[in-house]
This record gives structure tokens, sequence and C-alpha cells, in this order.
């Protein structure tokens, strides 16, 4: 089993949607996550981190599930420009699942 | 902040010769990071240091692959010798972990194609 494995999609949605991605992990002990975005023949760039409470940023809602093993990514009202690749990264190594790939579309 | 600098940005060689990309990550940033990413097998982690001492290298396909990181703002990865199935975008990553807190960012990459 992978250690991290996401839905690699894609996911086609249209402007205004709501749109929810998950990442599960196999190592009980981890204790860091990120979720990170990259656009097309760019660097992945860090959205965001994931604390045990969750947090939000605007229109983006990031949660941990300890207990199933699992964060979520949440984007409200979406907009052309979430258009891209969703990366999470779970533990201090820093391994990235193979990213969720996001359209768009008006 | 310059951010991380990887060096050369593309790189076209034939397959059998030596590739060496760099990197020159974010002062003081005390971790940095090798992945490769393909359309196939995503973005991989090949080998992390911190403070310049080689952490996990499992990683790293085989021996043809070696990283090096002689000093707090330089790294290098040598293929050697390179082979088509290298072909791939290199990124090299630094991350400084302050209060608890890890902050990690990406060089813009090198794009290597091995004919």
């Amino acid at each position: 089993r992978k250690e991290v494995e996401q839905d690699p999609g894609p996911f086609n949605v249209p402007e205004g949607a709501t749109v929810a991605f998950n990442c599960t992990y196999s190592n009980s002990a981890s204790q860091s996550f990120f979720w990170y975005r990259q656009d097309c023949r760019k660097e992945p760039k860090l959205l965001m981190s994931v604390y045990s409470s969750g947090n939000e940023d605007g229109r983006f809602t990031a949660q941990l599930n300890r207990a199933s093993q699992y964060i979520s990514l949440l984007i409200r009202d979406s907009k052309l420009s979430d258009s891209a690749t969703y990366l999470c990264v779970v533990n201090n190594d820093m391994r990235f699942g193979a990213g969720t790939r996001l359209t768009v579309k008006p | 902040d310059a951010g991380v600098i990887q060096s050369p940005r593309h790189e076209v060689t034939e397959m059998g010769q030596e590739v060496t990309l760099r990197c020159k990550p974010i002062s003081g940033h005390n971790s940095l990071f090798w992945y490769r990413q393909t359309m196939m097998r995503g973005l991989e982690l090949l080998i992390y240091f911190n403070n310049n001492v080689p952490i996990d290298d499992s990683g790293m396909p085989e021996d043809r692959f070696s990283a090096k990181m002689p000093n707090a703002s330089f790294s290098t990865l040598k293929i050697q010798p390179s082979e088509p199935r290298d072909s791939a975008v290199y990124f090299c990553a630094s991350r400084r972990t302050s209060g608890g807190k890890e902050t990690q960012y990406f060089g813009p990459g090198t794009r290597l194609l091995v004919l």
C-alpha cells in the first residue's frame, strides 16, 4: 500500500461549485500534513497546512481525521483560477500524493 | 528573498552522459529535498538532507544517482550515466522548521531530457 493515496480525478466542476478532495495515509504516527497546489509546468506551492482542529483560509477548508487516517480539502465557490493539481503531503519527510486534477469550467 | 534556485532550468543530453543538477536553498532553511516528477510516477522523493546530512535516500532509483550537500547553501544531484528513462522534471525544495511549523518551498525545477 502506498504511504499516501489520492484520487487522481480529474474533477470537472462548474464555477461556483463546492468540491472536496481526500487523501489517505498509511502511517498512523504521521504528524505533519499539508496541501499544495501545482499549476501546469510550474512547481508545487504550499496552499495550506492542516492542523488537528481543522483550519480555514477564505474559501479553502482543510481537515484531518486521525481515526480514519485521511485529510481533506474543501473548496467553496470555486473559481476558474482554482484549476490546478492539488497534492497532499503527509509526515515529516514530505512525501507527496499523486495529486488530484481539478478543472473549473465557466 | 530569491527563493530556491535551481540550475540549469533545462537540460538536453545524450544517453550515457553525466548530468549534474544544482540547487541553492533559501538561506536559513535547514532541510533540502530532491524530487523527480513524471506523468507516470507523479512527484517522487529521491533524497533529503537535514543540516547537510543525508537522512533518507531510499527514493534514489539506483546507483547511477548520487546527491551531495557540501554546505548549507548548495546541493547537487548527479546522474551518471544518464538514460532516456531519467527524463523528468527534477525539483529541489528547502524547508525551515520554526516553532514547530514547517514551511517548504520548491525551486522552479530542471527539465531534463535524455535522448
